[in-house]
This record gives structure tokens, sequence and C-alpha cells, in this order.
């Protein structure tokens, strides 16, 4: 276990339905990354927030969007879903102070099918 | 553009014998981080080994171990003793600092009994 829990697990949408998906951050990390995982690939970056504003991006359109709360919990929201963003969604979150980076622990993810 | 490949789609072994992944980068940075990360068939990543790019030594964890060659932009994994519990994909990853991480597309190994 690595203290990242996300939900939920799995969800079926629609396609041009909009959905939240919730990550909730290891304690003492103040960043957290989104990634989506299609089948048989790797990660790919969405964005990261760091200390509640957005810290980068990814090649995903603005229909993605996210916020990072006080707490360094997270959402991420897609609008009007589309057919290929079924993947799987990992939430990562690290802490980072000045330069350094430390490793990334990840959630179980959520597994979102849109039909 | 950074970049991380890993040529091999799928490798088995023997149980108790030892097997080497591949992964190879790209990157023009100097100071960076590369990590080799499994994922079990429950999907949770999970960190197997982390390298520095500043440090010469290779990075170890119990029967993990890195062969890491700066020059060559190589980073490749072995794994000694194999043991069922090791059947997983096994990405590899890159940062260059504080942001993004960028994986391969991943191996799939199997440990056989």
């Amino acid at each position: 276990e690595t203290g990242v829990t996300q939900s939920p697990t799995h969800l079926i949408k629609t396609r041009g339905q909009q959905v939240t998906l919730r990550c909730s951050s290891q304690s003492g990390h103040n960043t957290v990354s989104w990634y989506q995982q299609a089948l048989g690939q790797g990660p790919q970056f969405i964005f990261q927030y760091y200390r509640e504003e957005e810290n980068g991006r990814g090649n995903f359109p603005p229909r993605f969007s996210g916020l990072q709360f006080p707490n360094y919990s997270s959402e991420l929201n897609v609008n009007a879903l589309e057919l290929d963003d079924s993947a799987l969604y990992l939430c990562a979150s690290s802490l980072v102070v000045s330069t350094m980076n430390t490793e990334a622990f990840f959630g179980q993810g959520t597994r979102l099918t849109v039909v | 553009a950074q970049t991380v490949t890993q040529s091999q789609p799928e490798m088995s072994v023997q149980e108790a014998e030892t097997v080497t992944l591949s992964c190879t980068y790209d990157t023009s940075e100097n100071n960076y981080y590369l990590f080799w990360y499994k994922q079990p068939p429950s999907r949770q990543m999970i960190l197997v080994i982390r390298q520095e790019a500043y440090k010469q030594q290779n990075a170890t964890e119990n029967r993990f171990s890195v062969n890491f060659q700066k020059a060559a932009k190589s980073f490749s994994l072995k794994i000694s003793d194999s043991q069922l519990g090791d059947t997983a994909m096994y990405f590899c990853a890159f940062t260059s600092g504080t942001y993004k991480y960028i994986f391969g597309t991943g191996t799939r190994l199997k440990v056989l009994a």
C-alpha cells in the first residue's frame, strides 16, 4: 500500500457525459500528478498540481481539467467524454522540495470505460 | 524531446533464474532520475528501484539491480532468483526533476514454475 487512494475503482460512462475522478495523496506530499494509461501502453502524463496550482500539462485537450485542494487531495474532471477516453487513470503523489524530486507513489487507479 | 524505449514487449524466465529487462532513453539533460516500476494485475504501480543520474554507482535493492550506462543512455533491470510474484508489467520511467514522468511502453514478464 502506498497511501494514495483513488475513487471509484471502476466507472462506466456514456459518450458525451462528464466524469470526476478523485485522489487522496499520501500524507505529507504536496504534489499530485495524473496519468492516463491506455490498454497495453505506458502511462501518459496529463497534468501536475503543486500547492493547488497547475504546474505543467501534457498533450491533453482542455476538456481534461483538475483541482488540488488545501489538504492536497485532487480531482480529475473530463468533459464531453469520448470513446478513446476509456483507460486506467492513475494518480501519483510526491513531495517536492525546491528542485529535489522524490519518487512518485501511485494509487491503484480508476478504470474508466466510455460506451 | 525526452523519450523512453523498452524494446522487449514480453519476456519469460524460469523460477530462480536471472532475467534482464532493457531500457534506453533520450535526453539532453545532465541531471535526472530513472526508475523501474512494477505493475501487477492489481494495477498499482510499485517502485522497484531508483537511480540518480549523478551517481555512478548502480542502484541495488535486494534481488533487483540496475546497469546504468549514462553515456549510452541505457538503464537495464536485472532480477536475480526470480520468483512467481515477480510476474507483472515492468515500466522504465524518466524524470528530469520535479516535473512529469515519462514512461516506456512496458515489458510483460512472466515467471514460470
